[in-house]
């Protein structure tokens, strides 16, 4: 079974504070990709990751696919209330759009 | 706007019972994928259907069907439910972008088994 391990699962900080999420799994992926889901929504894809270093930035998210395409990590500097959601990262195997995700995070920014 | 609708929103139903959950993809794609989630499992990949045809197979159980039309809308059938089936169940749509699939996911049926 392809796993991917999110942590932490639950975070609770203040407007302005700094977070990591990571992303962790034992298998290859051809992609990485995370989404943002808020409640009564589905996922909404944020970015993609292919290239193992790859680093790609969507304003204050700072996304990197690890070297061995293994693991995952999503940055958010000073967090802004905006940013609470459930955050989701996805592994993919080659051209097949199957996905396994991971538990997710749920993010929660107190202004 | 995913461009994925999926009907309906809401569903309560009793044990035992038979349900079909329906999703029409994005104009012009092809694929059609389910998913359920669930507070304990996330979100796991049922199945996958590409043209009409199935193309993969997941966590689904036997009680569970799917099939994809000719107009490329799809069905989910749950059937003889059990209170563990209350869950979120997305569909997605997808387009092959060279190196990897970017799906797009519809708002979801919440199913809630009484």
């Amino acid at each position: 079974t392809q796993l991917l391990e999110q942590s932490p699962q639950f975070l609770s900080i203040q407007e302005g504070e700094n977070l990591t999420v990571y992303c962790n799994s034992s298998s290859v992926f051809s992609s990485l990709q995370w989404y943002r889901q808020e409640p009564g929504e589905g996922p909404v894809l944020l970015v993609t990751v292919v290239t193992g270093g790859e680093v790609k930035k969507l304003k204050r998210l700072t996304f990197q696919f690890g070297d061995a395409r293994k693991d995952s990590s999503l940055h958010i500097t000073a967090a802004q209330p905006g940013d609470t959601g459930l955050y989701l990262c996805a592994g993919g195997k080659g051209n097949t759009g199957k996905l396994i995700f991971g538990q997710g995070t749920t993010l929660q920014v107190k202004p | 706007d995913s461009g994925v609708t999926q009907t309906p929103k809401h569903l309560i139903t009793a044990t035992g019972q038979r349900v079909t959950l329906r999703c029409s993809p994005r104009s012009g794609d092809l694929s059609v994928y389910w998913y359920q989630q669930s507070l304990d499992q996330g979100l796991q990949f049922l199945i996958h259907y590409y043209n009409g045809e199935e193309r993969a197979k997941g966590n689904i159980l036997e009680r569970f069907s799917a099939q994809q039309f000719p107009d490329l809308h799809s069905e989910l059938n749950l059937s003889s439910l059990e209170l563990g089936d209350s869950a979120l169940y997305f569909c997605a749509s997808s387009v092959y972008r060279g190196r990897f699939t970017e799906a797009f996911f519809g708002q979801g049926t919440r199913l809630t088994v009484v």
